[in-house]
Parts: C-alpha cells; structure tokens; sequence
C-alpha cells in the first residue's frame, strides 16, 4: 500500500513564525502536492512538485514556499505565518502515469496564534 | 476551467436507505472522475475513479458511481447507508491531460447517516 506520512498531526505556531511542514511518500511517486482545508472552500491546491527540484504554483501560492531536494520528500514552508493561515493541510503524491487518484497524508491540523 | 461541483452541503439519510451523493463537472475532452471520503481528523482516502468503460463503477465499502455523459454527472451511490457511512465525501476531476494529474476537487458533501 501507499503510504503518505506527514511530520506533524498538530501544530501551534505563533503570527510571524517560520513553520516547516514535511511530506514523505514512500512509493517513487513523480508527483507531490500541497493542499489546504477550509470549511465550505473544499481543497484548494498550494503548489505541487512533479520532479525533484521541480515546482508549480497551485491556486494560491501567496504566503507559501516549498522545497523538494529528494523525489520522496516534499516540504511546505510558511515564510512568516499569519493567522488566516491557520487550516487543515493535506499532502498527496500519484505517480506520472496510471493509476491517477492522488494518494492522501493524515494532515496536519496547523493553528496560528 | 476543467471543474465539478457538489451542489449539496449536507445529506441525511436514515440508516438502511438508499444514499446519493451529487455530482456534476464541466471539463473539455474525456472526463477523468474521482471519490474520495474523509473521516474525521483523516486525509483523505480514494474510493473509486471513472476512466473509461462501463458507466457504472464500483469501488471500496459497498460504493458505485454511475457516469453520465449526457447528464455531465458522476453521482456517488450506496444501495443501504451505514451509520459508518457518515463522513465527508468529495468529488474530483483530472485537469491536465498528462503527466502531473493534477486533481480540483469539488467543496466537499458532509454525510449524516441517522440511526
């Protein structure tokens, strides 16, 4: 089975912090990608990775950076957090070809004081 | 914009009963569609696609989905609800045509399955 683990369930932060948040996949997957979760917004799609240091903005990439240095690994970094940045964040990965369905992270459920 | 949309925010449904879950999409080309279900405090987990093929598709925990071309639906079914079953279900779309599989997800359709 895939599987997708993420640093953090939870995670406090204080307004102005830098936060890290990590992804690791363990099925060689090409693909990564960075969501977050409001009530009533659904997912909306940060940036995602499709190679090693390879990277594209999402939907709304404002506030977000990411790093991929190796294929397993993909981080989400909040240069300065803010409190509008307090949500769910989803991590996912699939592979370049078939099977298409992304596969899902626990989350991390981030709170910004 | 490749798309989909959950026009419901809520469904109940008594136990034992029939449950449909709405969706509809607009995309250019061959759909390709997806459910997903979370459970509380989960991510996400994958419970069936549509690709090509036969319309009618099952997937994992009793669920099926029916495809409709003309309707531009993908509605998410389960012949007899389960009190389990409540969760938030989630429908999706592919919107590149190769390599990323970039998904965009629907808002999401939070299920209550009433003893």
């Amino acid at each position: 089975d895939v599987k997708v683990t993420q640093s953090s369930r939870y995670l406090v932060k204080r307004t102005g912090e830098k936060v890290f948040l990590e992804c690791v996949q363990d099925m060689d997957h090409e693909n990564m990608f960075w969501y977050r979760q409001d009530p009533g917004l659904g997912l909306r799609l940060i940036y995602f990775s499709y190679d090693v240091k390879m990277k594209e903005k999402g939907d709304i990439p404002e506030g977000y950076s990411v790093s991929r240095e190796k294929k397993e690994r993909f981080s989400l970094i909040l240069e300065s957090a803010s409190t509008n940045q307090t949500s769910m964040y989803l991590c996912a990965s699939n592979p370049g070809g078939p099977p298409y369905e992304q596969y899902f992270g626990p989350g991390t459920r981030l709170t910004v004081t | 914009a490749q798309s989909v949309a959950q026009p419901e925010d809520q469904v109940n449904v008594a136990e034992g009963n029939p449950l449909t879950v709405k969706c509809t999409y607009s995309v250019s080309g061959n759909p390709y569609l997806f459910w997903y279900v979370q459970y509380p405090n989960r991510g996400l987990q994958f419970l069936l696609k549509y690709i090509t093929g036969d319309n009618l598709v099952k997937g994992s925990y009793g669920f099926e989905a029916e495809f409709n071309k003309s309707q531009t639906s993908f509605h998410l079914k389960k012949p007899s609800a389960l009190v389990s079953d409540s969760a938030l279900y989630f429908c999706a779309v592919r919107v590149t045509p190769y390599g990323n599989n970039r998904l965009a997800f629907g808002k999401g359709n939070q299920v209550v399955v009433i003893p």
